[in-house]
């Protein structure tokens, strides 16, 4: 069972623009919500999280938006540069119980310069 | 601050055969979780390790399994090898009460011949 659906699988955005990726979960027992970046050959980077008890954090250039009642979140990227140039993953957990991250399938992101 | 370091980076194995990979958490983590990641995939949730002890499983055979040492180091170790098994492997570590913040290391990339 799939618990958390990834759009789009891969995007491509000008340089300055912004950069949307979106996340969908199942379970409403999810409580943590994290953003990861992982280039190739590398491990996956942590970026942003959130809580639920929020609908937005911003870090920088990178935004996370949250909609419980809707049970999906989204990471914009601001002023998208070729360096955002990587792979996408939206995570979620339970921080009740063993730590174990669900991750979405991924969003290939390229950023023309 | 030394991040998580993993090892081997690379590694050829035969079909049938055993392997072990290492992970060294952060300074300061207690809690290390390993990650399965297919090519094109996100990672998948294989156990947790928390004060020795396996505290949480994702959906893998016995066949993979691991251990956690006093100095919160780990190893994962994976029997009678099947191609399918071929994927990066990811450690995680996180810190006390880091409600669920996990860092990952670079990963060691297993070809199952």
């Amino acid at each position: 069972q799939q618990q958390v659906k990834q759009s789009p699988q891969s995007l491509i955005v000008q340089k300055g623009g912004i950069s949307i990726i979106n996340c969908a979960y199942e379970n409403t027992a999810f409580d943590y919500f994290p953003w990861y970046q992982q280039f190739p050959g590398k491990g996956p980077a942590l970026l942003i999280a959130i809580r639920p008890d929020v609908s937005e954090k911003k870090e920088g250039r990178f935004t996370i938006s949250f909609n419980k009642s809707a049970k999906q979140f989204s990471l914009h990227i601001m002023d998208s540069q070729p360096g955002d140039s990587a792979t996408y993953f939206c995570a979620a957990s339970k921080t009740q119980g063993a730590q174990k991250l669900v991750f979405g399938q991924g969003t290939r992101l390229t950023i023309n310069p | 601050e030394t991040g998580v370091t993993q090892s081997p980076t690379h590694l050829i194995k035969t079909r049938g055969q055993q392997v072990t990979l290492r992970c060294s958490s952060q300074s300061g983590h207690n809690t290390v979780s390993w990650y399965q990641q297919a090519l094109g995939q996100g990672p998948q949730f294989i156990f947790q390790y928390y004060r020795e002890e396996e505290n949480g499983r994702g959906n893998f055979p016995p066949r993979f399994s691991g251990l956690q040492f006093p100095n919160y180091s780990s190893e994962l170790n994976v029997n009678a090898l099947e191609l399918d098994d071929s994927a990066l492997y990811l450690c995680a570590s996180s810190a006390p009460r880091a409600y669920n913040e996990q860092f990952f290391g670079p990963g060691t990339r297993l070809t199952v011949l």
